[in-house]
């Protein structure tokens, strides 16, 4: 089946950028996400981006999709003590136009942004 | 801006007892989601919902899981008869387009 890694810990310090990495298998994934997950709370989106897109820029987050080696990274600019948390990647080959396509969400493990002052 | 809503935030039940885990997905998403994390693992998939009926559904999701939207409101996961191994965090999701939106879970814990 399909499968998404992370690495589980990212150690960076506060104002330097951090770039948290994720490889998943599925060849018809469409779409790939981020999610942030804060100590005791739910999933937060974060964006998203297309698999015929290569970039999508958002304030301080940037994520590249290198499809041919399936593999997805988020950069967070001048990291925060408030971004601590646990990153999850996650993808999905749904169709929007035709409707077909797997509906649920493959995760990673998540990695823990750990924020050095 | 509208969320998806969970209820209880945390219950603890005994092996054997049957749940019903509520969700008030956002109001005008027509694809709603069940998943679940247990305890320092994975969000794990469990199932999706769309147009009143299961639409897809992982080997987590068996005969003692079962999904329902009672009403216009309103979407539970339930679960027959608990056991140990299904204390977890439950998340509720809702989708309109190509996004799913997350409600802030129901940490389940089964004695």
């Amino acid at each position: 089946g399909e499968d998404v890694e992370q690495s589980l810990f990212l150690s960076v310090r506060e104002g330097d950028s951090s770039v948290i990495n994720c490889t998943y298998t599925d060849s018809s994934s469409t779409y790939l996400y981020w999610y942030k997950q804060e100590p005791g709370a739910g999933l937060q989106l974060l964006t998203y981006i297309f698999s015929n897109m290569d970039m999508k820029q958002d304030q301080r987050l940037t994520v590249l999709l290198n499809k041919k080696d399936k593999h997805l990274s988020l950069r967070i600019a001048d990291t925060q003590t408030g971004d601590s948390a646990i990153y999850f990647c996650a993808e999905t080959s749904i169709f929007l136009n035709s409707g077909g396509g797997a509906d649920g969400l493959t995760f990673g493990k998540g990695t823990h942004l750990i924020i050095q002052p | 801006e509208p969320e998806v809503t969970q209820t209880p935030s945390h219950q603890v039940t005994q092996m054997g007892q049957e749940v019903i885990l509520r969700c008030v997905p956002i109001s005008n998403h027509l694809y709603f989601y069940w998943y679940r994390q247990i305890l320092g693992q994975k969000v794990e998939f469990l199932v999706s919902f769309y147009n009143n009926e299961i639409s897809e559904k992982s080997e987590i999701f068996d005969d003692q899981f079962s999904v329902e939207r009672p009403d216009g409101s309103n979407f539970t996961l339930k679960i027959r008869s608990t056991k140990l191994e299904d204390s977890a965090m439950y998340f509720c999701a809702s989708r309109n387009q190509e996004t799913q939106y997350f409600g802030p879970g129901t940490r389940l814990l089964v004695l």
